[in-house]
């Protein structure tokens, strides 16, 4: 099982719409938990942390559930804009670097 | 005024040159990372350097080799380059060792002919 599993997408959603995704993570002691954003041959920046009592921003709002070991990132009201490969990323314990998952793509149609 | 910055930005050689890609980061954070982006899009750490020390070594053949001179500078050498060397590779800072905002600079795509 992988350490960070993502569906790669690509979500086609019209402008306007409301989309979600998640990811699930394999080691349940995973401490910090992130999404960045990806735009097509770019490089990934961090678009929000993901804390245990949910975080939202802006339009962006994402959350996490230990039980199940999952993230959520859920976009409300889609911009063209918001088209992009969207990262999941852990931190284990006792680990210095980041594990990123392979990315869920998100095209925006108008 | 760039963050963090890499060059070359496209780098297409043959198989068995050697080559350097550099890093520089203007932020005057302590820790750099090298990434590798394979075509599957997976990004996975190689190396990591905190303050000019080497913190992370992850299984990298050792045909590649990070040299940081100064905290702000991480340059890799690939010696002996292989087909399957080819594909984006990012330099990153963060504040921190641990730090999870990490800066990207916008990659070196290299191709292995």
């Amino acid at each position: 099982r992988k350490e960070v599993e993502q569906d790669p997408g690509p979500f086609n959603v019209p402008e306007g719409a409301t989309v979600a995704f998640n990811c699930t993570y394999s080691n349940s002691a995973s401490q910090s938990f992130f999404w960045y954003r990806q735009d097509c041959r770019k490089e990934p920046k961090l678009l929000m942390s993901v804390y245990s009592s949910g975080n939202e921003d802006g339009r962006f709002t994402a959350q996490l559930n230990r039980a199940s070991q999952y993230i959520s990132l859920l976009i409300r009201d889609s911009k063209l804009s918001d088209s992009a490969t969207y990262l999941c990323v852990v931190k284990k314990p006792g680990r210095r670097a980041l594990t990123f998952g392979s990315g869920t793509r998100l095209q925006v149609q108008p | 005024d760039t963050a963090v910055s890499q060059t070359p930005k496209y780098l297409v050689t043959q198989m068995g040159n050697d080559k350097s890609i550099k890093c520089e980061q203007n932020l005057g954070h302590d820790t750099m990372y090298w990434y590798k982006q394979d075509s599957k899009k997976f990004l996975k750490i190689m190396f990591s350097y905190n303050n000019k020390e080497l913190i992370i070594n992850e299984t990298v053949p050792n045909r590649f080799s990070p040299k940081s001179p100064d905290k702000a500078h991480l340059n890799l050498h690939i010696n002996s380059l292989e087909l399957g060397d080819s594909a984006v590779y990012f330099c990153a800072s963060s504040l921190r060792q641990g730090g999870y905002e990490q800066y990207f600079g916008p990659g070196t795509r290299l191709t292995v002919t």
